[in-house]
């Protein structure tokens, strides 16, 4: 079983809707949770990034964390065509600067 | 403009040949990560170093080796002895001092193909 589990989709959601990507993660130990953006043939840019449990907003953008269910999620409002993207969960015990990723679940907004 | 430069974008290789991919950052940061990435397996840590003339395996070293002789330059080769390189290679950094030190910054990529 992965440390880390995502599912991979595609994920297909028409313009303005609000969508939930998730992950779960087997190993308690993380404490930091990270959702990284990659467009297509690009580099992964950091989105979010949430120290142990809780809610994080930045615009459009929720990040939630339950380390009591080892689930994270992220919600994106009025989604837009931009937002088609694969999003990447990444997470890491404190202490430690490496980083494990999920799979990655491939988004795409219909307009 | 700060940032993590890989070069080059896209590269070509030849049955038994070694090439280098490029990682060069500007952003002072201490460790730097080399990953590859197939289709649906997510980012998978290669090799990653923390500090200059230091440097550790990751999950998949096998068939690959790096260099870490400057603080700003981490560069991969990929040998004769990865007998699949075909992916997208990513490097990324991080800073070590003070937190958070686990934020890693990418780089745009160079895509490995065999010819």
């Amino acid at each position: 079983q992965k440390e880390v589990e995502q599912d991979p989709g595609p994920l297909s959601v028409p313009e303005g809707a609000i969508v939930s990507l998730n992950c779960t993660y087997s190993n308690s130990a993380f404490q930091y949770f990270m959702w990284y953006r990659q467009y297509s043939r690009k580099g992964p840019e950091l989105l979010m990034y949430t120290y142990s449990s809780g809610n994080k907003e930045d615009g459009r953008f929720t990040a939630q964390v339950d380390k009591s269910s080892k689930y994270i999620s992220l919600f994106i409002r009025d989604s837009q065509p931009s937002d088609s993207a694969t999003y990447l969960c990444a997470m890491s015990p404190t202490g430690g600067n490496k980083l494990v990723f999920g799979a990655g679940t491939i988004l795409r907004v219909k307009s | 403009d700060g940032g993590i430069t890989q070069s080059p974008k896209y590269l070509f290789r030849k049955e038994g040949q070694n090439v280098t991919l490029s990682c060069e950052q500007n952003l002072n940061h201490d460790a730097m990560y080399w990953y590859r990435q197939d289709p649906g397996q997510g980012l998978r840590l290669i090799y990653y170093s923390q500090i200059v003339n230091d440097f550790q395996k990751g999950d998949i070293a096998e068939g690959y080796s790096v260099s870490r002789e400057k603080k700003e330059s981490f560069p991969l080769t990929v040998t004769s002895a990865q007998k699949n390189p075909t992916a997208f290679y990513l490097c990324a950094s991080s800073a070590d001092g003070g937190q958070p030190k686990n934020i890693q910054y990418f780089g745009a990529g160079t895509r490995l193909s065999v010819l």
